[in-house]
């Protein structure tokens, strides 16, 4: 069945550091991509999304491609800020088996230091 | 402001004693879902209702269950809750078109249930 797998946490970076979290897929058919982003003591928000190959999804100075050829969807910031500390959830949705269920990675926790 | 409400956010009960977690969105959202979120296991999908009356397991469903009665309510009914069950639940709702989601989804806030 389709799956995602992410990077493990915790990462921890200083303030104004590049960040890539990676996570690749495992899906068969044209899922959508997702990023989404839990800060502490609330629900998930959707953060980016790619609804095809090679699509870039971006927000918030977030950015992530959708590579069918490497079946990956990383994330990447250029500077990031202490109030980016969050866990990060990388999901898909579609593709053969799974149209109406989002699929999450076991999620990335990110904590940014002034 | 369009949101998804769930109470109660924290909850600690016994063994066997039946309990509701309640759900509700007012943006019309044809879909709903219950998530649960364990350390290391990211979330997992319990139930999912496509409208009303229509409700479907979704990836760990055993001791739960739901009713879609009204678009906009989807409670998280626990007959015989177990220690298993601790856990962090977390409900979203979002609308559906043909090839999918035609929204993003949008989540509660969580509720932390502790079952001794």
């Amino acid at each position: 069945g389709n799956s995602v797998t992410q990077m493990e946490g915790p990462v921890t970076l200083s303030e104004e550091a590049f960040l890539t979290i990676n996570c690749t897929y495992t899906a068969t058919g044209y899922p959508s991509l997702f990023w989404y982003v839990q800060y502490p003591g609330e629900g998930l928000q959707l953060l980016l999304k790619a609804t095809k190959a090679d699509d870039k999804g971006s927000n918030k100075g977030f950015e992530a491609t959708y590579r069918k050829e490497t079946t990956s969807f990383h994330l990447e910031k250029g500077s990031v800020q202490v109030s980016d500390s969050a866990v990060y959830f990388c999901a898909l949705s579609g593709g053969a088996d799974s149209s109406y269920k989002l699929i999450f990675g076991s999620g990335t926790r990110l904590l940014v230091r002034p | 402001e369009a949101q998804v409400t769930q109470n109660p956010r924290y909850l600690i009960t016994v063994t066997g004693k039946k309990l509701t977690v309640t759900c509700s969105q007012n943006m019309n959202h044809e879909y709903m879902s219950w998530y649960r979120q364990d350390p290391g296991l990211g979330l997992r999908q319990i139930y999912y209702s496509m409208n009303v009356e229509v409700t479907d397991k979704g990836d760990v469903p055993e001791g739960y269950k739901v009713s879609r009665k009204e678009k906009r309510n989807f409670p998280l009914i626990l007959e015989s809750p177990s220690p298993n069950q601790t856990s962090l639940y977390f409900c979203a709702s979002g609308g559906v078109g043909i090839y999918g989601y035609n929204s993003p989804l949008h989540f509660g806030n969580g509720t932390r249930l502790t079952v001794t």
